[in-house]
């Protein structure tokens, strides 16, 4: 079993649809979880966190945790077409050392 | 907002050539990070430092070095490169807050031909 598992899709929606990308992760220790956004050719960037179990929203993105399904989702409302990326899940692991580990991500599609 | 820099965008190499990446953040972050990234495979991690003249082997060591001398900054050192580390070389750095995520720099697109 991978230690942290995201379907590699794609996953397209139309323009203004919700797109809804999952994540499950294998170390019941985690305690933070990241989700990165990263464009073709360029570096991830942080776009949303989540500590607590339940529902962080932040404008149109809306992450959901539920630690005891080992689960995180992140939900976007009102998908634009410059939604269109790879999306990394990445759980924070047990040890203050700052390591995460990384899905290999969702690719989404946002057509027009 | 955090900075994470490194030396080149670009970078082309001949096979057995010593190659140096270097990252330079300016947060004061004690935990810095090598990965490298490739179609199909994702992110993986070779090293990384939890404070200064320390290191710990990350999922994929072998053929690289680190060198972490000054807080600030975190070399990965390609001893004698090959093709197959013809990849994207992305650094990274956080704080031991268990709430911060990782900072990436823009990432060094290596060629070694």
């Amino acid at each position: 079993q991978k230690e942290v598992e995201q379907n590699s899709g794609p996953l397209s929606v139309p323009e203004g649809a919700i797109a809804s990308l999952n994540c499950t992760y294998s170390d019941r220790g985690s305690q933070s979880f990241f989700w990165y956004r990263q464009y073709s050719g360029k570096s991830p960037e942080l776009i949303m966190f989540i500590y607590s179990n339940g529902d962080k929203e932040d404008g149109r993105f809306t992450a959901q945790l539920n630690k005891a399904s080992q689960y995180v989702s992140l939900l976007i409302r009102d998908s634009q077409p410059s939604d269109s990326a790879t999306y990394l899940c990445a759980p924070r692991g047990s040890s203050n050392t700052g390591k995460l580990i990384f899905g290999q991500g969702t690719t989404l599609q946002v057509k027009p | 907002d955090v900075k994470v820099t490194q030396s080149s965008r670009y970078l082309v190499k001949r096979t057995g050539e010593k190659v140096f990446l270097e990252c330079v953040q300016d947060m004061d972050h004690e935990n810095m990070f090598w990965y490298r990234q490739d179609p199909g495979l994702g992110l993986r991690l070779i090293y990384f430092s939890y404070d200064v003249k320390m290191k710990e082997k990350g999922d994929i060591p072998e053929g690289y070095s680190v060198s972490r001398e000054k807080k600030e900054r975190f070399s990965l050192i390609l001893e004698s490169a090959s093709t197959n580390q013809t990849s994207m070389y992305l650094c990274a750095s956080s704080s031991t807050h268990r709430t911060d995520t990782q900072y990436f720099g823009p990432g060094t697109r290596l060629t070694v031909l």
